[in-house]
This record gives structure tokens, C-alpha cells and sequence, in this order.
């Protein structure tokens, strides 16, 4: 694997479900991000981590809760969503948050009924 | 706070014709500034980057673009377009100082190309 990977790419989840988004890495970076995009909106930033120390949380909702446990694999634990958290969520990395070329995955297209 | 303007959401070209996305930001100074370009079910791709130095930055599938500070733009030009370049494409900055401010990119909307043969 190379890049930024993603898993998985789809899900469909019901509000009352707890699911986890999976993102690895396999550039030797230090900082992850996770990003929400949804249609006619801007990409949002979600959160950063640095060196696996979060240090960016861009006012998301607690349903969301990311876990980075190294510097390769960042997590996104969702419990009880609403349907407007349907959405593109993408991760990215990058050498440190001081260089800011980011590096992205392919995304996972998240539904919720 | 930093804020990115693309004026147009969709844009369609001929192949073969010149091309430039426009691209405003909002920033107390020269922020980083790149250009993104997303095809359908795919992340985003780096194409270009601009840090200082030299205005005209070349990037990668043979696109451009130029930083005028005094317009507070960046504006990504291709001269030749290929049906390849069809996409989205997103310009972003982020802030050159440092502190609580870095790995923050702020993106523009998008502008949706779509490629005419």
C-alpha cells in the first residue's frame, strides 16, 4: 500500500449505530487530519493531530470522536448520527503541521439513515 | 481568519482551449496557497503549491498559477486543455505563521470543469 489509504470507502449506518472510519498512512508523516465534505460546502477541517497529540478539535459535535493511537493510523468512532453527518469524510497527512502539503486518502462516503 | 473565494462553481471548455480557474483569498498576510484537483470518487491531488519566491509556480498535468499580491489572488491557468483535466478543483491556503495556527487549510468551494470534446 502507498499513500493514504481509507477504509472502508462506503458505509450506511442507522442513527443508533456505532461504527469506526479507518485511516493509514504509509508516508512516514507525523500529523493526520480528518476533513468532512459535503455537497455545496467548502471542505471542513474536523480534527488535527500532531505527533498523535490532537491539537486541533474545529468545534465537531461529540457524536465524532477521533482516536490516533500512532502516527500512521487515525480512527473516527460515530455513534448516534443525524442524516446531515451524511457526508465525504477524507483524511490526510502530512510531514508535520508546520508543512502544510497535505496528502490525502480517497475518502469514505458515510450515509446515515 | 483566512477566508478562499472561487467565483466559479462550474466552468466548460473546449478541449484544447486555454483555461484558468480563478481563485480570491483573505488573509492579513501572504498566506501558503495551493491548488487541489478532486475526480469523482478519488481524494484530493496536490497540483501546485506556492510558500515565496517566484509568483508563477508550475505544477504537475502541466498546470500553473500566479500569486498577485495585490490582487490577493492565485489563479490556476492550463494553456491546452485534455478531456484528463475534467474534475474539481480547489484552491486552499493556509496561515505562514506558526503556534496554534498550523495544518489549518481553509478551502474554496470548488469550481466543477467539465471538458467539451
Amino acid at each position: 500500500e502507498t499513500g493514504v489509504t481509507q477504509t472502508p470507502r462506503h458505509l450506511v449506518m442507522g442513527m443508533t449505530n456505532k461504527k469506526s472510519l479507518k485511516c493509514e498512512q504509509h508516508l512516514g508523516h507525523n500529523a493526520m487530519y480528518w476533513y468532512k465534505q459535503s455537497a455545496k460546502k467548502p471542505l471542513e477541517l474536523m480534527f488535527v493531530y500532531n505527533f498523535k497529540e490532537q491539537t486541533e478539535n474545529n468545534s465537531v459535535p461529540s457524536r465524532f470522536s477521533p482516536e490516533c493511537p500512532n502516527s500512521s493510523h487515525l480512527f473516527l468512532h460515530l455513534h448516534t448520527l443525524q442524516p446531515e453527518d451524511s457526508a465525504l469524510y477524507l483524511c490526510a497527512s502530512s510531514q508535520e503541521t508546520r508543512f502544510n502539503e497535505q496528502f490525502f486518502g480517497p475518502g469514505t462516503r458515510l450515509t446515515v439513515l | 481568519a483566512q477566508s478562499v473565494t472561487q467565483p466559479d462553481i462550474h466552468i466548460t471548455v473546449s478541449e484544447g482551449a486555454s483555461l484558468e480557474l480563478r481563485c480570491n483569498y483573505s488573509y492579513g498576510a501572504t498566506p501558503y496557497l495551493f491548488w487541489y484537483v478532486q475526480s469523482p470518487g478519488q481524494g484530493l491531488q496536490l497540483l501546485l503549491k506556492y510558500f515565496s519566491g517566484d509568483t508563477l509556480v508550475q505544477g504537475i498535468k502541466g498546470f500553473e498559477a500566479e500569486f498577485k499580491r495585490s490582487q490577493s489572488s492565485f489563479n490556476l491557468r492550463k494553456p491546452s486543455v485534455h478531456w484528463s483535466d475534467a474534475a474539481e478543483y480547489f484552491c486552499a491556503v493556509a496561515p505562514n505563521a506558526g503556534g496554534t495556527s498550523y495544518g489549518k487549510l481553509t478551502f474554496g468551494q470548488g469550481t466543477i470543469l467539465t471538458v467539451h470534446p
